[in-house]
């Protein structure tokens, strides 16, 4: 079946970190870029970062730029977020999300809860 | 505040028709054209529904159409049915390889 399963999420206090995974399965994972997508409680979702199926291409919304890190192992078919620096407006659910060149996802996880809170 | 404005909410009858608005800017739709939706029940994975304005993936029911005209979108769904009602949020492609997102509008088939 092909599908991504984010993992990672959690409650942490404001200033501390946190690691997101997302485990790609059922297509060649390395031959897709992908995104991480979050979206606060009753908001919109907000694009966060983007990285390219090589890692040769890495691009952040300005509002985590500094702060998170996106990688990836193709070996392990695996896409990471590492969160530093979190602050309560980073509260929302994570999505990963499988890029398309015409600049849309057509597979997305189910998504983590990160939880920044005292 | 999201970058692509949408309706809160639409809502219609079953066999009806509903269209939902993605207002954006000549700087996103109206310079790209490339325009995804997606539909989304709580708790489950966003759904593509539409790519690239007007295209729909496969398996996707051709009662969901896209278009565009300027800077907006619009997401149309013919003969609804119960299964329909969801969240519906555009996306927008906005240049310096970000995606833009809207706020979601809430489709309820009454």
């Amino acid at each position: 079946e092909v599908q991504l399963v984010e993992s990672g999420g959690g409650l942490v206090q404001p200033g501390g970190s946190l690691r997101l995974s997302c485990a790609g399965s059922g297509f060649t994972f390395s031959d897709h870029s992908m995104h991480w997508v979050r979206q606060a409680p009753g908001k919109g979702p907000e694009w966060v970062s983007y990285i390219s199926g090589s890692s040769s291409a890495i691009y952040y919304a300005e509002s985590v730029k500094g702060r998170f890190t996106i990688s990836r192992d193709n070996a392990e078919n695996s896409l990471y977020l590492q969160m530093n620096s979190l602050r309560a407006e980073d509260t929302a659910v994570y999505y990963c999300a499988r890029h398309r060149g015409g600049w849309y996802a057509d597979l997305w996880g189910q998504g983590t809860l990160v939880t920044v809170s005292p | 505040q999201s970058a692509l404005t949408q309706p809160a909410s639409v809502s219609g009858s079953p066999g009806q028709s509903i269209t939902i608005s993605c207002t954006g800017t000549n700087n996103d739709i109206g310079n790209y054209n490339l325009v995804s939706w997606y539909q989304h029940h709580p708790g489950k994975a966003p759904k593509l529904i539409v790519y690239e304005s007007t295209k729909r993936p496969s398996g996707i029911s051709n009662r969901f159409s896209g278009s565009t005209s300027a800077n907006t979108a619009s997401l149309t769904i013919s003969g609804l049915q119960a299964e329909d009602e969801a969240l519906y949020y555009c996306c927008s492609y906005g240049g310096s390889s970000a995606l833009l997102f809207g706020g979601g509008t809430k489709l309820t088939v009454l």
